[in-house]
């Protein structure tokens, strides 16, 4: 069945780096956009970062930008979201999230999320 | 870039009452405009796409109306299960989620 599962979460400290994994089960990332969308404890949804179906067109929020790099391996399977400078503004729960064009590029498919927590 | 806002933030209902939340944006985004539902500890879940498309599996007590700028979920009969956090997005240009609203 379709699945996104993501992995490495932790505590880092700040200005370190760290990178977090969603691998995809159920269909080819090829056929879809991605998109990592992160929860800071008690808050609301922001949106984070986009990759294409082709792996071509990255967008990333205003607040990342220059930080965050969202990527894909080569087998397809799954997305990345390398992580550089962080700060304690980047503490949350980070989801991946499948975006489908037949959905007005809704957010159709979840992961579980991992948590990041940025902490000397 | 486009901002999302949502009111009111938070709403007190009982089983039965029909809730209405409505989410504005700040310029048009077409039909772009999808809701979530969240509860505690859990991923969001896609409820309505495209405005007004009732996602596959969704209780069909959920509706959504709207288009270019200002937006509303309404949950008919609330039920038990439908307690949660609801937030509107838009896909129109990147992302931009609304802040939430809170349904107790």
């Amino acid at each position: 069945q379709v699945q996104l599962v993501e992995s490495g979460g932790g505590v880092v400290q700040p200005g370190r780096s760290l990178r977090v994994s969603c691998v995809v089960s159920g269909f080819s990332l090829t056929d879809y956009d991605m998109n990592w969308v992160r929860q800071a404890p008690g808050k609301g949804l922001e949106w984070v970062a986009h990759l294409s179906y082709d792996g071509n067109i990255r967008y990333y929020a205003d607040s990342v930008k220059g930080r965050f790099t969202i990527s894909r391996d080569n087998s397809k399977t799954t997305v990345y979201l390398q992580m550089h400078s962080l700060s304690g503004e980047d503490t949350a729960t980070y989801f991946c999230a499948r975006a489908s064009a037949g959905l007005y590029e809704a957010f159709d498919v979840w992961g579980q999320g991992t948590m990041v927590t940025v902490s000397s | 870039d486009i901002q999302m806002t949502q009111s009111p933030s938070s709403l007190s209902a009982s089983v039965g009452d029909r809730v209405t939340i409505t989410c504005r944006a700040s310029q048009s985004v077409t039909t772009y405009l999808n809701w979530y539902q969240q509860k505690p500890g859990t991923a969001p879940r896609l409820l309505i796409y495209g405005a007004s498309s009732l996602q596959s599996g969704v209780p069909s007590r959920f509706s959504g109306s709207g288009s270019g700028t200002t937006f509303t979920l309404t949950i008919n009969s609330l039920q038990p299960e439908d307690f949660a956090t609801y937030y509107c997005q838009q896909t129109s240009n990147t992302a931009t989620f609304g802040q939430g609203t809170k349904v107790e």
